[in-house]
């Protein structure tokens, strides 16, 4: 069965610093995969999605980026981290046959407040 | 900017009773979606409906699909106090690349009070 992992689950960084969120999929291959912040109370906003490894299609422009080094392995990024970039991250994959508009499966989450 | 948006924004039912959420979109869509999040967890899939579908039914879940007006409806029956949680509508949307990906609403809040 496939599973799907997220880390660390919580975070707590100045603002300035560095970030690196992991995301890591198992039991499936060439799978879509997605990073989505959620606001509190808020619904989820697509940041960055790829279809293969070296393929990262952004969405927001933003302070973020992400990078996909392996086929089951989606990492989120900044080299500084602002206020507003607080929030709760979620990790995605999809079956990789279409665009992106199936059945989603998603991590557990990274709770990230930025001091 | 989003393409479902959820109604109403928080649902407070006793248990046993039914719970109903209603989703509007915008444009067409290919598939419409619900899933379901409990605090500070991720989101869990829960049914698909596709475009040419009115109706679904998962367990004590019930969708219905209207192209027509462009919304949707969840209905949860004799709900438990287990089934507290949020819940989104995601539809398929053409994003600023080109490309069709999911959009989420910000959900309904519901509440089942034991």
């Amino acid at each position: 069965s496939q599973t799907i992992h997220q880390w660390p689950a919580t975070l707590v960084q100045p603002v300035g610093s560095p970030l690196s969120l992991e995301c890591t999929v198992e039991g499936t291959s060439n799978p879509n995969l997605y990073w989505y912040r959620q606001a509190a109370g808020r619904g989820l906003q697509l940041l960055f999605y790829s279809v293969g490894i070296g393929q990262i299609s952004s969405e927001v422009p933003q302070n973020l980026s992400a990078s996909r080094p392996q086929d089951r392995q989606f990492i989120l990024s900044s080299k500084k981290l602002l206020l507003s970039d607080s929030g709760f991250y979620l990790c995605a994959w999809s079956v990789g046959v279409s665009e992106g508009t199936d059945t989603q499966y998603f991590g557990p989450g990274t709770r990230l407040t930025v001091l | 900017s989003q393409q479902g948006e959820e109604d109403p924004q928080a649902l407070s039912i006793q248990e046993g009773e039914n719970a109903t959420m209603n989703c509007s979109y915008k444009t067409s869509i290919n598939n419409l979606q619900w899933y379901r999040q409990n605090s500070g967890r991720g989101l869990v899939h829960l049914i698909l409906i596709r475009s040419n579908e009115r109706e679904k039914h998962s367990g004590r879940l019930r969708v219905t699909l209207d192209t027509s007006k462009k919304s949707s409806s969840l209905l949860i029956t004799a709900s438990r106090a287990a089934d507290t949680a949020s819940y989104f509508c995601a539809t398929d949307a053409v994003m600023d690349t080109g490309r069709r990906a999911l959009t989420f609403g910000s959900g309904t809040r519901l509440q089942v009070q034991p």
